[in-house]
This record gives C-alpha cells, sequence and structure tokens, in this order.
C-alpha cells in the first residue's frame, strides 16, 4: 500500500513564477491536508480539504495561494508570483474517511520549495 | 485544541528506553493525546494516539495519567534512527481536524 507521494521531492522557481506542488493521498483517503515549513520554523497547518471541496482554508495566506483537490487526480497546491518568503517545505497528509473513530494523518515526503 | 508543554530537548543512551513527557492540562474530556515525530527534516509520522486508556503498538507505548492532565511516550529500546523531534498534540478527534505542532522535543540517541 503506497503511501501519501508528493511531485516535485524539489522545485526551484524565480521570484514571480508560479509553483505548483502535487498530493496523492494514500488509497482510500478522502481527505487531504497541507502544512507549511519555513526554514527553522515548526510546521504550519494551511488547508484542509476533501474531494472537489474546501474544508477549511484559514491557514492560507490570503493572496497568491490556492488548492484543489478534483474528483479525479491529486490535490494541487498552487502559488502564484512566488516570492523569496515562500521558500519552504510544504507537506501533505492525507486521512480516512470514517464514522467515527481517531484520524491519524498520514504525511508524504514533502516538497522543498526554493525561490531564487 | 489544548496547548501542550515538552522540553525542548531529551538524550537517551542507545538500548535504553527514552520516555518523553508532555503537559496537557487544558485537555478537554474529548480530545485525543497524539504523537509524531520528524525525522530531519522528513515528513512527520504518525506513531500512537489515545483517549484515556494507555497504549501500545510496534512502536511505543503511551502512558496517560488518569486525571489525563500529562503523558509520556515510551519507545522501549531506542536506536540511532530514533533521535527526531517528537510532537505531542492534543486534538479533538473529529474528521478534518487540524494537527496544531508545537516546538516538539528534539530527541537524541547517543550511541
Amino acid at each position: 500500500n503506497a503511501g501519501v507521494m508528493q511531485n516535485p521531492r524539489h522545485l526551484v522557481r524565480r521570484r514571480g513564477q508560479e509553483a505548483r506542488l502535487r498530493c496523492s493521498p494514500m488509497k482510500g483517503h478522502s481527505h487531504v491536508y497541507w502544512y507549511r515549513q519555513l526554514p527553522e520554523e515548526g510546521l504550519k497547518f494551511m488547508v484542509y480539504l476533501q474531494k472537489e471541496n474546501i474544508i477549511d482554508e484559514s491557514g492560507m495566506p490570503k493572496e497568491r495561494f490556492s488548492a484543489e483537490f478534483p474528483k479525479e487526480g491529486p490535490s494541487i497546491l498552487r502559488i502564484q508570483q512566488v516570492v523569496r518568503g515562500d521558500s519552504a517545505a510544504y507537506f501533505c497528509a492525507s486521512s480516512p474517511w470514517t464514522s467515527g473513530g481517531a484520524y491519524e494523518q498520514y504525511f508524504g515526503p514533502g516538497t522543498r520549495l526554493t525561490v531564487t | 485544541d489544548a496547548k501542550t508543554t515538552q522540553p525542548p530537548s531529551m538524550d537517551c543512551a542507545e538500548g535504553r528506553a527514552a520516555n518523553l513527557p508532555c503537559n496537557h492540562s487544558t485537555i478537554s474530556g474529548n480530545e485525543y493525546v497524539y504523537w509524531y515525530r520528524q525525522i530531519h527534516s522528513q515528513g512527520p509520522q504518525y506513531i500512537i494516539h489515545g483517549l484515556k486508556n494507555n497504549e501500545t503498538n510496534e512502536m511505543a507505548s503511551l502512558i496517560i495519567t488518569e486525571d489525563r492532565k500529562s503523558s509520556t511516550l515510551i519507545l522501549p529500546h531506542a536506536t540511532l534512527r530514533d533521535t527526531a523531534v517528537y510532537y505531542c498534540i492534543v486534538r479533538v478527534d473529529t474528521s478534518g481536524s487540524r494537527l496544531t505542532f508545537g516546538e516538539g522535543t528534539q530527541l537524541t540517541v547517543n550511541p
């Protein structure tokens, strides 16, 4: 059973370009979360999605950042017009849906974004 | 979610048990205690979770005090590969509940 997959693992963008980060959840998982870890800082929640729905985006910066989880295909975190401060590790996590009980989240290896 | 307090760092000798404490004195009745770890910038790894009973799996044991105000993660035979930042997280057990990571404890296992 493959784990959470993220690609690319490393991404270099110049200031002003767009960055697209992809996340394929574990098989059977319908919940996806994105977290960001700035250099020398802790992990911060960004957004929570279910298929075709954004459930909680309270951690997303108000501008330039967007996320989607289409009916088919991976979840995408999109950063428009990147700036140096966007350089960070971006982690995706997934969890299953069940009618009750605990919901542990399983994390991918992350995408390391470097803005030059 | 309830706030947690962990020591910033701990050392442990290889082969010995590592006992990582966590205080969560404001925990609510419907909040679980979760433990994750992050090994050198890799993705966080789920370890274990519990509500009020002690729990054990192939990785670790979780001991929760009777009043639920604190807990201890136990790695019974620590190895060098267990060197990581360990996060104690308290969260409501509902679908879509985010994980709020604090500073964690940097555990260093020494040979």
